[in-house]
């Protein structure tokens, strides 16, 4: 597989479930960043969480970092129809010292309200 | 959330023509990048850009792509014979000046149709 792949590639609930993406990849990084995608447009930041967190927080957003498994998990609570969108995770590569973002196939959320 | 323009939204060119993408930072940016995303597909990496100097490119990065920001505030990136496979949404990122993290944020885009 490639860098920043996320899992699963589709996911469809109900308002109000939770919603889990995971992403895995490949090298060290320094940083992993979730985008957030609507069919079409630009990508929209989520959050970012370093290598050296464990866990981070943002409103409804809970996202992991698990560097001795090289994976990540972002879990939106609460979900509503709202948060239908395409979600990425991306790494940047902490070897090359490079900032360009690599980033995964992404995971289609579908909210159903 | 730093506000980053590019224009135009959607490019139609003929194969084989120049086209420029613009990129507009309403700040004082030092780190500029490109990025594409063909339909359906990944988005990748193209170009990086340091204080007035490419930084890193990949290897789509070829000679047909080139960068430049030549005003001081514009930053754009020219495809100087396009070709079909380049149709696909374009995308500047930037790193806030004095950003405490390296988080990138990304224009809108361009959506670059060559027919």
């Amino acid at each position: 597989s490639q860098q920043g792949e996320e899992d699963p590639q589709a996911l469809s609930i109900q308002e109000g479930e939770n919603a889990t993406m995971n992403c895995s990849y490949k090298t060290s990084i320094n940083n992993l960043q979730w985008y957030r995608q609507n069919s079409g447009r630009g990508l929209v930041h989520l959050i970012l969480i370093r290598s050296n967190e464990r866990e981070k927080h943002s409103g409804r957003l809970r996202v992991t970092l698990d560097t001795s498994k090289k994976s990540s998990s972002l879990l939106i609570t609460a979900s509503r129809a709202a948060d239908t969108a395409s979600y990425f995770c991306a790494t940047d590569a902490m070897d090359t010292g490079r900032r360009a973002l690599t980033f995964g196939s992404g995971t289609r959320l579908q909210v159903q309200p | 959330e730093p506000e980053v323009t590019q224009t135009p939204s959607h490019q139609v060119t003929q194969m084989g023509q120049e086209v420029i993408l613009r990129c507009v930072p309403i700040s004082n940016h030092l780190y500029f990048y490109w990025y594409r995303q063909i339909l359906g597909q990944k988005v990748e990496f193209l170009v990086s850009f340091y204080n007035n100097e490419i930084s890193e490119k990949s290897e789509i990065f070829d000679d047909q792509f080139s960068v430049e920001r030549p005003d001081g505030s514009n930053f754009t990136l020219k495809i100087r014979s396009t070709k079909l496979e380049d149709s696909a949404m374009y995308f500047c990122a930037i790193i806030p000046p004095a950003a405490s993290t390296d988080t990138q944020y990304f224009g809108p885009g361009t959506r670059l149709t060559v027919l």
